[in-house]
């Protein structure tokens, strides 16, 4: 398996343009997690889906973030507009779900974005 | 509220010596907890797991952590750092996101930097 995919891998736009991130889980996992890493903030959980389903999303900073999972083998992480304080790395990982407990969680390589 | 501290935000080791980074965790119950290493550019890769069976738990790369209740510690060992091992590293506590949901996220530490040098 070619572990999680997460594309692109560097992103610089301009304040205000619309980043779509994008990734792509394990095959056979049902966990999907963003996760956003800041110097100032350290690894934050942004949202997590199960089955497609977002079951939590209270990490997502506000309305210009949005996630979507349409199914098991793709989510994106949408912003919009963008912002310099929106600049760090994103990851995507999944794990498998299983009686009740999730497995061990697999990480992408990130997608750094840069906002100017 | 599960939570992790890690103490030390930098640890420098020669190498050939041993490597101790340390994890504090807050939790109401018994927790799941972990230890993740991340090289420059690189994701986040699990080194160890704790989920309540046996207290010492051994990892990848020769590392190795060991869960104390009555210190709510769970620190991580190496017996011989090497060079490759400099990276950054997480201690992460497993918390229930509430409800009856039964679903669980990840909660990171602040993370430690491990430097070796010759």
């Amino acid at each position: 398996d070619a572990g999680v995919i997460q594309s692109p891998r560097h992103e610089v736009t301009e304040m205000g343009q619309e980043v779509t991130l994008r990734c792509k889980p394990i095959s056979g996992h049902n966990s999907l997690f963003w996760y956003r890493q800041t110097m100032m903030r350290g690894l934050e959980l942004l949202i997590y889906f199960n089955n497609n389903v977002p079951i939590d999303d209270s990490g997502m900073p506000e309305d210009r973030f949005s996630a979507k999972m349409p199914n098991a083998s793709f989510s994106t992480l949408k912003i919009q507009p963008s912002e310099p304080r929106d600049s760090a790395v994103y990851f995507c990982a999944s794990s498998l779900r299983d009686r009740g407990s999730d497995t061990e969680a697999f990480f992408g390589q990130g997608t750094r974005l840069t906002v100017v | 509220a599960q939570s992790v501290t890690q103490l030390d935000s930098h640890v420098s080791v020669s190498e050939g010596t041993p490597v101790l980074l340390r994890c504090n965790y807050s939790s109401s119950y018994s927790p799941s907890l972990f230890w993740y290493v991340q090289h420059p550019n690189k994701g986040l890769q699990l080194l160890l797991k704790y989920t309540s069976a046996a207290t010492l738990v051994k990892g990848i790369n020769g590392f190795e952590a060991e869960f104390k209740k009555s210190e709510t510690s769970f620190h991580l060992t190496k017996p011989s750092a090497h060079m490759s091992d400099a990276a950054e590293y997480f201690c992460v506590v497993s918390r229930n996101l509430g409800g009856h949901t039964g679903f669980q996220k990840l909660v990171f530490g602040t993370g430690t930097r491990l430097l070796v040098s010759p």
